[in-house]
């Protein structure tokens, strides 16, 4: 199993462009989320999905976009990208919706906005 | 709303001490409490979680972590640390009404002197 993947791993752009991170994970998990990196502030929320077609809003959704077509695939959009969105960005899995599942972490993409 | 801290930013220790990392969490119930580490450029790596039972909990490379309900802390140990742990090390903890959604702490930065 190759787990998580995120493409790409660093990713420049200028103020108004749009992207799509790209993650994907082959282990079946029904949950997937994104999260973002900022220094000193762990880990944050930013989307989830419980299933194929379900996606809700973690703690920072503002200027993103997810969507859940299939179980594998749970890419992230930046409609309109602004240097705030500058940051790691982690896609995460898990088997379940339970507090005490598992869940496990892509290598990260790093963004840079300009 | 549910919180966790990381009092330290920074630790350095030399190597073959002991290592001692503090989460102390603000929740009304027992959470699910866990710890990652992620090494410079990677993703995050679960070194342990617990949820119920014992409260001092092993996990991988040697660490350990004892869940203090009484403190809200679950501190991460190691008694003899080896130059390959320096790294990031994140608390976070599990809630089972928030859908899997983990809320971190900012993290410490463990560096190990030779």
């Amino acid at each position: 199993n190759a787990g998580v993947t995120q493409t790409p791993k660093f990713q420049v752009l200028k103020t108004g462009q749009s992207m799509t991170l790209q993650c994907a994970q082959d282990m079946n998990h029904e949950y997937m989320s994104w999260y973002r990196q900022d220094p000193g502030m762990g880990l944050r929320l930013i989307h989830y999905s419980v299933g194929a077609g379900i996606t809700d809003q973690g703690e920072v959704p503002n200027g993103y976009n997810v969507s859940r077509s299939t179980t594998e695939d749970f890419p992230l959009r930046l409609l309109s990208a602004a240097p705030s969105q500058t940051s790691v960005y982690f896609c995460a899995s898990s088997t379940g919706t339970s507090g005490s599942d598992t869940q496990y972490f892509g290598p990260g993409t790093r963004l840079t906005v300009l | 709303a549910q919180s966790v801290t990381q009092p330290d930013i920074h630790i350095t220790v030399s190597e073959g001490a002991s290592l001692e990392l503090r989460c102390n969490y603000s929740y009304g119930a027992t959470p699910y409490l866990f710890w990652y580490v992620q090494s410079p450029g990677q993703g995050l790596q679960l070194l342990l979680k617990y949820f119920s039972g014992d409260t001092l909990v092993q996990g991988i490379k040697g660490f350990e972590a004892e869940f203090k309900r009484s403190q809200s802390s679950f501190n991460l140990r190691k008694p003899s640390v080896h130059w390959s742990d320096a790294a990031e090390y994140f608390c976070a903890v599990g809630y089972n009404n928030a859908g899997n959604m983990l809320t971190f702490g900012g993290g410490t930065r463990l560096m190990v002197k030779p």
